[in-house]
């Protein structure tokens, strides 16, 4: 059970458009398309962003979306906002009840 | 709306045990799978294992495999985790979240939608 393997960090200017990777192996993002990411602020708890690679929960801005191919999954956010500077995480189903989590990426907005 | 209400922060000595509650609401509690999740100072997310809906069920990950219990009280909606034998390197704030889960012949879909605040505990001499 490894973590997901994200970039431990990530930058753009107010209004770019940045992209966050996930890659894991043939175990997890290659058996499940079950994978869902999670936005963190400093001293808070996690909050989804996406799940089933692509779909956003009501009240979570379309500046986020997600992708996948192959065994990697990806998270887009664009229009890049300060407010968006926080810890990302992945998560996929591997099997047999079990999970994972990414290693986490921060982003900075500079 | 929901709700996940967690303990609060406790110090233990190395070798002691801790057990975190996480009181739920507004929804149907039998229906849902709970897990618990970690994060140490400074580090990313650990999934730590899960109680199927009914409280039947358990899986932990492997390296908390023995030392970890987690059970359910459907009377309360009430999910607990338990961690013994501590050692300072389980300083950490421990999450319990609710997994929605959809599951088909061929492939299951799941996701972590609610989230208690944290509880952080301190293992320490």
């Amino acid at each position: 059970q490894s973590a997901l393997t994200q970039p431990a960090s990530v930058s753009g200017s107010p209004g770019q458009s940045i992209t966050i990777s996930c890659t894991g192996t043939r175990s997890d993002l290659g058996t499940f398309a079950s994978v869902s990411w999670y936005q963190q602020h400093p001293g808070r708890a996690p909050q989804l962003l996406i799940y089933d690679v692509t779909t956003r929960p009501s009240g979570v801005s379309d500046r986020f979306s997600g992708s996948m191919s192959g065994i990697t999954a990806s998270l887009t956010i664009s229009g890049l906002q300060t407010e968006d500077e926080a810890d990302y995480y992945c998560s996929s189903y591997s099997g047999g009840d079990t999970f994972v989590f990414g290693t986490g990426t921060k982003v900075t907005v500079l | 709306q929901v709700q996940l209400v967690q303990s609060g922060a406790e110090v233990k000595k190395p070798g002691a045990s801790v057990k975190v509650s996480c009181k739920t609401s507004g929804y149907t509690f039998t229906h849902f799978d709970m897990h618990w999740v970690r994060q140490a100072p400074g580090q990313g997310l650990e999934w730590m294992g899960i109680i199927n809906h009914s409280g039947d069920r358990t899986t932990y990950a492997q390296k908390f495999q023995g030392r970890i219990t987690v059970t359910r009280d459907s009377s309360t909606s009430t999910v607990y985790m338990d961690l013994s034998s501590l050692r300072s390197e389980d300083t950490a704030v421990y999450y319990c979240t609710r997994s929605f889960s959809f599951i088909v012949v061929d492939a299951s879909y799941h996701h972590f939608d609610y989230w208690g605040q944290g509880t952080l505990v301190t293992v320490a001499s």
